[in-house]
């Protein structure tokens, strides 16, 4: 049974770089063949896909971050990371770690979740 | 605004069939049958009900189900009950230089 746990800080100032991890438990990113996902949703808002990372490190991401953001994979410590450069207030919301858990899935959908770490970005 | 276009509420009694829309375009919904939809309830992570359009994962009740025509998306619950109320997220790999695109979210009652 995966399991996803994100972590980081949980306030960060405009301008900074907000940087977050997910540790996976109960399976292994190197062997795995999956894709692992960000998404994030602002208080009282929809879900937005930010970006995802394949086991090998090829990534995959949204037009709207492409310029800021940088997934990447630690597969010695079995954690996948998330660094959006410049941060302003409207990146404030929760942050999601996911993946579909199956080699054939792709990007096109995410049946594992964490729980989310929430992120306000003010001074 | 979001990229797939979802109503934003809908409700129905129980025991009701409800269907939400979730409508896309030609580079998405149109060209792709990689449809998925979720389901959050208030303080949780999403859910998967449906992925590749029409496909439950395990453990999912047949109450719910998905379809395409064209551009637009459809999840259906049927036999409603009070534990339906959440909000629901279509989302679709797309063409663009967004390959994942969700919808805004249908906030689902149960009267």
């Amino acid at each position: 049974q995966l399991v996803l746990q994100e972590s980081g800080p949980g306030l960060v100032k405009p301008s900074e770089t907000l940087s977050l991890i997910c540790t996976v438990s109960g399976g292994s990113i190197s062997s795995s063949g999956y894709y692992w996902g960000w998404i994030r949703q602002a208080p009282g808002k929809g879900l937005e896909w930010l970006g995802s990372v394949y086991s090998n490190g090829y990534t995959y991401y949204s037009a709207s971050f492409k310029s800021r953001l940088n997934i990447s994979v630690d597969t010695s410590k079995n954690q996948v990371s998330l660094a959006l450069r410049s941060a302003t207030p409207l990146d404030s919301a929760l942050y999601y770690c996911a993946t579909p858990g199956t080699t054939v899935a792709g990007t096109r959908y995410f049946h594992h979740w964490g729980r989310g770490t929430p992120v306000t970005v003010s001074s | 605004q979001a990229a797939l276009t979802q109503p934003a509420s809908i409700s129905g009694s129980p025991g009701q069939t409800l269907t939400i829309s979730c409508t896309g375009t030609d580079i998405d919904i149109g060209t792709y049958n990689y449809v998925s939809w979720y389901q959050q309830h208030p303080g949780h992570a999403p859910k998967l009900l449906i992925y590749d359009v029409a496909n439950r994962p395990s453990g999912i009740s047949d109450r719910f189900s998905g379809s395409k025509s064209g551009t637009m998306a459809s999840l259906t619950i049927s036999g409603l009950q009070a534990e339906d109320e959440a909000d629901y997220f279509c989302c679709s790999y797309s063409g663009s230089s967004t390959p994942v695109l969700f919808g805004g979210g249908t906030k689902v009652t149960v009267l």
